[in-house]
């Protein structure tokens, strides 16, 4: 069966810290996707990264990065020099191939402070 | 801004009664999606229509249901509403033109409140 773990429930950090969110998955299929979703407080669900399977290449996208570790099954979430703007919950995701409903994790609350 | 509409944003009414939440899908996506995110379940999928049709059913309850009109709009509806179903519902649309599951991008969610 498909599973998302996001173990941390919440962290807080002091600003400019880097900060990683963790992601751990599990599904039988050796075709998947992964996501990642920012929520901010204003409660929308915004896009911020698919993951093939096949593709384990490291990602950076400014102060954000993944690490796709498959070995581990792990999609890791780092941000760096966080800014109070990145305060939000974040969801990691997956998709078996030829399925297209999201399985979510619980999310992670990331604080922070000033 | 994803592109994805929904309204209403809010909905408070009482149990027994029933509801609609409209959604539309950004312009060219042919698959739309429901989900439901609570306090005590997190974020579930409910439902899948791809061009008018349902493709896949998740969680949902018998007395909720949804369709896919042909301008690729989308309703949920809710019935004999109880008080646990209270939550955020979110309409999420996708191209889903091939095999491969694609990027959903989601609209701001119908906060429902019953009393």
């Amino acid at each position: 069966a498909q599973k998302v773990t996001q173990a941390q429930t919440e962290i807080s950090v002091v600003e400019k810290e880097d900060v990683t969110l963790d992601c751990v998955y599990e599904t039988r299929d050796t075709t998947y996707y992964l996501f990642w979703y920012k929520q901010p407080p204003s409660g929308e669900l915004v896009f911020l990264i698919r993951r093939n399977s096949f593709d384990e290449q490291n990602e950076i996208s400014g102060r954000y990065s993944w690490n796709f570790q498959k070995s581990t099954s792990s999609f890791n979430f780092t941000i760096t020099a966080s800014q109070v703007v990145d305060s939000a919950v974040y969801f990691c995701a997956l998709s078996d191939d030829g399925n297209y409903q999201l399985i979510w994790g619980a999310g992670t609350k990331l604080i922070i402070k000033p | 801004d994803s592109g994805v509409t929904q309204t209403p944003k809010h909905l408070i009414t009482a149990t027994g009664q029933r509801v609609t939440l409209r959604c539309s899908p950004r312009s060219g996506d042919l698959s739309v999606y429901w989900y439901q995110q609570s306090l005590d379940q997190g974020l579930q999928f409910l439902i899948q229509y791809y061009n008018g049709e349902e493709r896949a059913k998740g969680n949902i309850l018998e007395r909720f249901s949804a369709q896919q009109f042909p301008d690729l709009h989308s309703e949920l509806n809710l019935s004999s509403l109880e008080l646990g179903d209270s939550a955020l519902y979110f309409c999420a649309s996708s191209v889903a033109a091939g095999g491969n599951p694609d990027t959903q991008y989601f609209g701001p969610g119908t906060r429902l409140t019953v009393l």
